[in-house]
C-alpha cells in the first residue's frame, strides 16, 4: 500500500527554526508537495521537489532524498502566523496526490 | 480573482437525505478534484475530472456521484447521506497533471450527517 508518515504535532518557539519530516512509500514518484493549512481554512501550496536536494523560498526550505523516501520542510525565523498544519503529499505513478495526515505546528512566544 | 469557490460552507443533513456540493473555478483549469478530510487522516480523493464531460473514481468513491457538465464547475452528490460521510469536503483544481503544477483548493464544505 501507499503510505505517507509525518509527526502528528510539533511545538517550537517564535524566532526559532523547526524541521518537519515526511517519509513516504508510494507506487511511483512524480514529485513531493508541501502545503500549509490554517485551522478551518483551505490548504495552500508551499513548495515542490522532484529532484534530490534543497529548494529555498524565503523563510521556508524543502529537502528531498528520493533514495531514502524522505523529505523535510524547514521553517526559519518562526512567526506566530506560522502556527498551522503542514501537509506532505506525493504524486504517484498515476499522477494522483497521496497525502499525509499533516503535522500541527504550535508556535509559542 | 475568486479562484475556487465552494457552496455551501456548512450543512447539516439527516441520514438518508440527499444534497449536492457545488464547486466553481475561474482559472480555466482542466483538472478538478473532490477530497474529504477527516481527523487524523490525510486528504482522500473521492472523484476527479480531467476535463469537461469526464469523471473518474478516486480512492473513496462509494456513496458519491459527480458531474462536470461545464469546465468551470464540478458537482459532488450524496444520494443517501450516511453518518460516515460526516467530513470536511474540499474541491481543488489544477492546470495540468504536470508534476510541478500545484492544486488550488476551495475553502471547504463542513458537512454533518445526523
Amino acid at each position: 500500500g501507499q503510505n505517507i508518515d509525518q509527526p502528528t504535532e510539533m511545538t517550537a518557539t517564535e524566532g526559532a527554526i523547526v524541521q518537519i519530516n515526511c517519509t513516504y512509500q508510494t507506487s511511483g514518484f512524480n514529485g513531493l508537495f508541501w502545503y500549509q493549512q490554517h485551522a478551518g481554512e483551505a490548504p495552500t501550496f508551499l513548495s515542490y521537489n522532484v529532484l534530490d536536494g534543497l529548494e529555498e523560498k524565503g523563510r521556508f526550505s524543502s529537502f528531498l532524498s528520493r533514495s531514502k523516501g524522505y523529505s523535510y520542510l524547514l521553517l526559519k525565523e518562526l512567526q506566530m502566523k506560522d502556527s498551522a498544519s503542514y501537509l506532505c503529499a506525493v504524486m504517484d505513478s498515476n499522477y494522483q496526490l497521496i497525502w499525509g495526515a499533516g503535522t500541527k505546528l504550535i508556535i509559542k512566544p | 480573482n475568486a479562484g475556487v469557490t465552494q457552496t455551501p460552507k456548512f450543512r447539516v443533513l439527516k441520514t438518508g437525505q440527499s444534497m449536492t456540493l457545488l464547486c466553481a473555478q475561474d482559472m480555466n483549469h482542466e483538472y478538478m478534484y473532490w477530497y474529504r478530510q477527516d481527523p487524523g487522516m490525510g486528504l482522500r480523493l473521492i472523484h476527479y475530472s480531467v476535463g469537461e464531460g469526464t469523471t473518474a473514481k478516486g480512492e473513496v468513491p462509494d456513496g458519491y456521484n459527480v458531474s462536470r457538465l461545464k469546465k468551470q464547475n464540478f458537482l459532488l452528490g450524496l444520494e443517501s447521506a450516511a453518518p460516515s460521510q460526516t467530513s470536511v469536503y474540499f474541491c481543488a483544481s489544477g492546470l495540468t497533471v504536470d508534476s510541478n503544477q500545484p492544486q488550488h483548493f476551495g475553502d471547504g464544505t463542513r458537512l454533518s450527517i445526523l
